[in-house]
């Protein structure tokens, strides 16, 4: 149980276009979910709280209006990343939170390149 | 605030050795910990958690964990090392309203045949 699937894995597009990331909790429901970004050989850095039916909340230094979140459902949350430049390039990580736990279940990651 | 401080970016142990991974944190409430693990290319595993409940907290994989909270540690440990254990290790601290979880730098552990 409690799996979180991302999609696509690995994605290549070109300075200018947008990508789209999708979340999904398999098989649990989760209010809360989380999108981090990773630097090679570095750790998680905390992007935005997401949250079903409501407006993600971004850490601080994060565009909100480059990094688009939407938590349409209660099992899949988007992260847009529009006009993508080659410095955001990373390993982009989600996390889902079951209601009433206090445990984050990871995605599996997805590698942006931008060329 | 909370934040984790992990001592080593790199450790490198014989394969049937101790490993000891060390960690403390901060935090001005009741904390959470974690310690996860990540292979390459991959996302994070949840090894174990402490949640308040016992202190010596065993995991996945043999791993296991003790909280002491005169100490401010979490540090992670397993008896005997597998190459399979190589991999990079991120303590997390959590448990404010948020649910927020603050990552550690990680710590890459090495195995030594």
């Amino acid at each position: 149980g409690a799996v979180v699937s991302q999609h696509p894995s690995r994605v290549i597009c070109k300075s200018g276009t947008s990508v789209k990331i999708e979340c999904r909790s398999l098989d649990f429901q989760a209010t809360t979910m989380f999108w981090y970004r990773q630097f090679p050989k570095q750790s998680l850095m905390l992007m935005a709280t997401s949250n079903e039916g409501s407006k993600a909340t971004y850490e601080q230094g994060v565009e909100k209006d480059k990094f688009l979140i939407n938590h349409a459902s209660l099992t899949l949350s988007t992260l847009t990343v529009t006009s993508a430049h080659p410095e955001d390039s990373s390993f982009y990580i989600c996390s889902a939170m079951p209601g009433g736990m206090n445990e984050q279940y990871f995605g599996p990651g997805t590698r942006l390149t931008v060329t | 605030a909370q934040s984790v401080t992990q001592l080593g970016s790199h450790v490198s142990v014989s394969e049937g050795a101790l490993v000891l991974l060390r960690c403390n944190y901060s935090s001005s409430v009741p904390p959470y910990l974690f310690w996860y693990v990540q292979y390459p290319n991959q996302g994070l595993q949840l090894l174990l958690k402490y949640t308040s409940a016992a202190t010596l907290v065993k995991g996945i994989n043999g791993f296991e964990a003790e909280f002491k909270k005169s100490e401010t540690s979490f540090h992670l440990t397993k008896p005997s090392a597998h190459m399979s254990d190589a991999a990079e290790y991120f303590c997390a601290v959590g448990g404010n309203r948020d649910d927020k979880i603050i990552f550690g730098k990680g710590t890459r552990l090495h195995i030594l045949p």
